[in-house]
Parts: C-alpha cells; sequence; structure tokens
C-alpha cells in the first residue's frame, strides 16, 4: 500500500523559474492537503482540496497554484520560484470530514530556490 | 485565529526517562486535538489523537489528555527508548474540517542510551 507519494524528493530551482511538485494518493481519499514546513514555525497549509474540481486557498497560498482534476492526484504549482519558498514541501490526504479522521502524510519534497 | 502553542525544543532525555512536551491551543470552537511524528528524513505520522474534553489519546506508550478548562493536550510518555528520538507536533483541527490542520512549531526529542 503506497499511501501518499510525493516527487520528486529534492529540488533546486532558479529564481524566476517554474516547477510542479506532484503528489498522488491510492486510498481514494476525498480531501488533500499542502503545506509548507520552515524552521520553528510548524507547517502551514498552503491549499487543499475536498474533492475533484475543488480547490481552497489556505493560510498561505500566495505563489502556488493548485488544481485537483482526478481524486488521485493534487499537484501543487511554482509559477515564479521566489527564494521564500525554499521549504519542505508535505501533501496529505484524509478520507472525513469527522475529527477523528486521520490524515496521511507524503515524505516531502525539499525544494530550495536559488 | 486558532493558534498551536508548544514548549520550545530541543530536550534531551536519557533512555528511560519520564517525557513532558507541553501543548496549549487557542479556539472559537470544540476543536479536535492531535499529536504527529516525524522521524528523521520521513513525513508525519499520527501518533494519538482526542475530540472532546477529557479524552485521553494513546498510542506506543504515548499518552495525552484533552483538558478544556486549560486549553491544553500536553504529551507524555513513562519511559522513553532511543527509538523515540524525532520532532513532535501538536495540531488542531475543526469537527468538521480535519482536512485544515493548524500545527505547533515542533518539538525535537533526542533520547541518549
Amino acid at each position: 500500500n503506497a499511501g501518499v507519494t510525493q516527487t520528486p524528493k529534492f529540488q533546486v530551482l532558479k529564481t524566476g523559474q517554474s516547477m510542479t511538485l506532484q503528489c498522488a494518493q491510492d486510498m481514494n481519499h476525498e480531501y488533500m492537503s499542502w503545506y509548507r514546513q520552515d524552521p520553528g514555525m510548524g507547517l502551514r497549509l498552503i491549499h487543499y482540496s475536498v474533492g475533484a474540481g475543488i480547490t481552497d486557498q489556505g493560510e498561505v497560498p500566495n505563489g502556488y497554484n493548485v488544481s485537483r482534476s482526478t481524486t488521485e492526484d493534487f499537484p501543487l504549482r511554482l509559477l515564479s520560484a521566489a527564494p521564500s519558498q525554499t521549504s519542505v514541501y508535505f501533501c496529505a490526504s484524509s478520507s472525513g470530514t469527522g475529527g477523528m479522521t486521520e490524515a496521511f502524510f507524503g515524505q516531502g519534497t525539499r525544494l530550495t530556490v536559488v | 485565529g486558532d493558534s498551536v502553542t508548544q514548549m520550545e525544543g530541543p530536550v534531551t532525555l536519557s533512555e528511560e526517562a519520564f517525557l513532558t512536551i507541553n501543548c496549549t491551543y487557542t479556539a472559537t470552537g470544540y476543536p479536535s486535538l492531535f499529536w504527529y511524528v516525524q522521524y528523521p528524513g520521513e513525513g508525519l505520522q499520527l501518533l494519538l489523537k482526542a475530540t472532546k474534553a477529557d479524552d485521553k489519546g494513546s498510542n506506543k506508550g504515548f499518552e495525552a489528555t484533552y483538558r478544556k478548562e486549560t486549553t491544553s493536550f500536553h504529551l507524555e510518555k513513562g519511559s522513553v527508548q532511543v527509538s523515540d528520538s524525532a520532532v513532535y507536533f501538536c495540531a488542531l483541527s475543526d469537527l468538521d474540517s480535519s482536512y485544515k490542520l493548524i500545527f505547533g512549531s515542533g518539538t525535537r526529542l533526542l533520547v541518549r542510551p
């Protein structure tokens, strides 16, 4: 059971370049989210999706785009990378909205923007 | 808005010592509370959870009790092992939006043999 798979694991970008971080889950979960992890700040929500075709902004959405064309995939796009986007990015999925629902996380993508 | 505050780390303990990691929260409603653990080089894994006041979450020897009166959810373990070395995150979510987690800053635990 693969769970949540993120690619790539590591990436170095130059300022102004674009790229897409991939996230796929094989658990048929409706809900998917992207977080960024920065030292001393925990994880912060970037964007989330409550189902195919439905996305919304989280706490720190600026500079990022998302789409959800299938239940399985939830890519995160950086249109013009900036050094402030250097971070570790985590994708998560969950099956429901109830308080007992567990979120499953991918292993993360470490992005460096130079 | 809602927020979570964790004690600063790192926390360094000897094997078999007692562990407490403090966590307090601010929320307008009645959130669900979670502890997640991140082992080196890995993503986050759910350690335990609680959804209402006085609930106790427990897993792998770790426990935390949802204290509404003190808005706290402190993590405890009676006897830590070297394998418990990791970063621990306290988090909350609204009861109806568990996909929108609000995390504390994380506490790194180092257990020495």
